[in-house]
């Protein structure tokens, strides 16, 4: 079974420029995940879609960062203008719920972001 | 969403068992509680997940006591590729649409030889 696609891997962009991040969840799977990890620190939610809606964007600085996940499948994450303080692995994840059980979370490899 | 608390970090030797204990004293009724193991550069990747008593897999076994306040993640027998950053997690599960994971710091384990 392929896993969660990720890309780009690595990234850098001066400050106030633009990043896209893309992500191809695992098939069928309807909860897409982003997360942010900064070094040293564990990954922190910044939104989550039921496929094609959002579930929870509480944590994501609307004000730069905006995703979407058109037809329930692909999903994009942007930052515009991009700040020091985003550089980060982004991280993508999908789920889907288990039978009788809890759900697990499955995530990709990370695209690593370095702001200059 | 139910708060852990775990160690930061943990020393281990080669061949030992290791575990990690980690409280979540307001865990809610439908919380199911998952442990992720993540390697430098790479995303977190699923160990074990449980609800109630004992779970155990190829990789590890996860302890849960009646309360569920708590629970144990046992690494049998750890070699030097164990090394990585263990988190616990508690998450509503039982096939619920809303679910979501609140990682914290993690403890970072090492192994060494």
């Amino acid at each position: 079974e392929a896993g969660v696609a990720q890309s780009p891997r690595y990234k850098i962009i001066e400050k106030r420029q633009s990043v896209a991040f893309w992500c191809n969840p695992i098939s069928g799977h309807a909860t897409l995940y982003w997360y942010q990890q900064i070094l040293g620190q564990g990954p922190k939610l910044l939104i989550q879609f039921q496929n094609n809606g959002v579930v929870d964007d509480s944590q994501l600085p609307k004000d730069r960062f905006s995703a979407e996940r058109l037809k329930g499948v692909d999903s994009t994450l942007k930052i515009q203008p991009a700040k020091l303080e985003d550089s980060a692995v982004y991280l993508c994840a999908s789920s889907e719920p288990q039978g009788g059980g809890g759900n697990t979370i499955y995530f990709g490899e990370g695209s690593w972001l370095t702001v200059v | 969403l139910a708060k852990t608390t775990q160690p930061i970090s943990m020393d281990s030797y080669e061949g030992q068992e290791v575990n990690i204990t980690c409280s979540h004293n307001n865990i809610a009724t439908n919380d199911y509680i998952t442990w992720y193991q993540q390697f430098p550069s790479q995303g977190p990747r699923f160990i074990i997940q449980g609800y109630k008593t004992k779970v155990t897999n190829e990789v590890a076994s996860l302890f849960i006591p009646a309360d569920r306040k708590s629970s144990t993640l046992s690494l049998p027998r750890v070699s030097l590729s164990d090394t990585a950053v263990y988190y616990c997690l508690v998450g509503a599960g039982r096939g619920s649409n809303d679910y979501k994971l609140s990682f914290g710091a993690g403890t970072t384990v090492t192994v060494r030889a």
